[in-house]
């Protein structure tokens, strides 16, 4: 079973669509977290959840808007998207802030 | 934030150790040294984590110098599969902080056959 795992794996839009990115976690963790790696390959830091509540919300429009329904699932809805939004968006959890986080193996989003 | 500072690239042959070095000379008393790989296509993975102490692992050893301003990632035989870009990220133990991995460059191990 994949501890985390995220939906779809492959995403192509248009710009100005909408769409959701769906990730859960099967390991019990409390703390989630969504991370966007760009075209060059830095990995950056979007939201953190830690009991379904918001703790980092980094420097992110607010067309981007994280859900977490229970502690197992962080659903990411990008509104409107733009062609920068294209980049791969992973998704992980943690047991608690301090223990080792888990990733998912990332959707590749591509807006056209 | 406290940064770390890493080699762009590195080569190994495979089956001999490997040894990624790490600068962090502004490392805080509570911040740990955290290591992550990052397999082509795939999440990145926890390697190993450490505060003070040498620590060992089934994937690697992490060794941090006395003053913790510098720490080595030890891979003792490189495998094909070791192939990756490797981070060394400093993570505080607690505050807003400590809910997320600050990642830099990395360093891009390649593994010779």
């Amino acid at each position: 079973d994949t501890a985390v795992s995220q939906t779809p794996k492959y995403l192509v839009t248009q710009m100005g669509n909408d769409k959701s990115i769906k990730c859960e976690q099967n390991l019990g963790h409390d703390t989630m977290y969504w991370y966007k790696q760009d075209s060059k390959k830095f990995l950056k830091i979007m939201f953190s959840y830690n009991n379904k509540e918001l703790i980092i919300n980094e420097t992110v429009p607010n067309r981007f808007s994280p859900k977490s329904p229970d502690k197992a699932h962080l659903n990411l809805h990008i509104n409107s998207l733009e062609l920068g939004d294209s980049a791969v968006y992973f998704c992980a959890s943690s047991q608690d802030p301090h223990e080792k986080l888990f990733f998912g193996s990332g959707t590749q989003l591509s807006v056209l | 934030d406290a940064k770390t500072t890493q080699p762009n690239s590195m080569e190994s042959n495979e089956e001999e150790p490997v040894h990624l070095p790490c600068n962090h000379s502004t490392i805080s008393g509570t911040d740990y040294i955290h290591w992550y790989r990052q397999l082509p296509s795939q999440g990145p993975e926890y390697v190993i984590h450490g505060l003070t102490s040498n620590v060992n692992n089934r994937m690697a050893s992490l060794a941090i110098a006395e003053d913790r301003k510098s720490s080595t990632l030890i891979l003792h035989r490189a495998t094909l599969r070791d192939a990756a870009v490797y981070y060394c990220i400093l993570r505080p133990y607690s505050g807003a902080g400590s809910y997320q991995l600050t990642f830099g460059k990395g360093t891009k191990l390649s593994v010779i056959p």
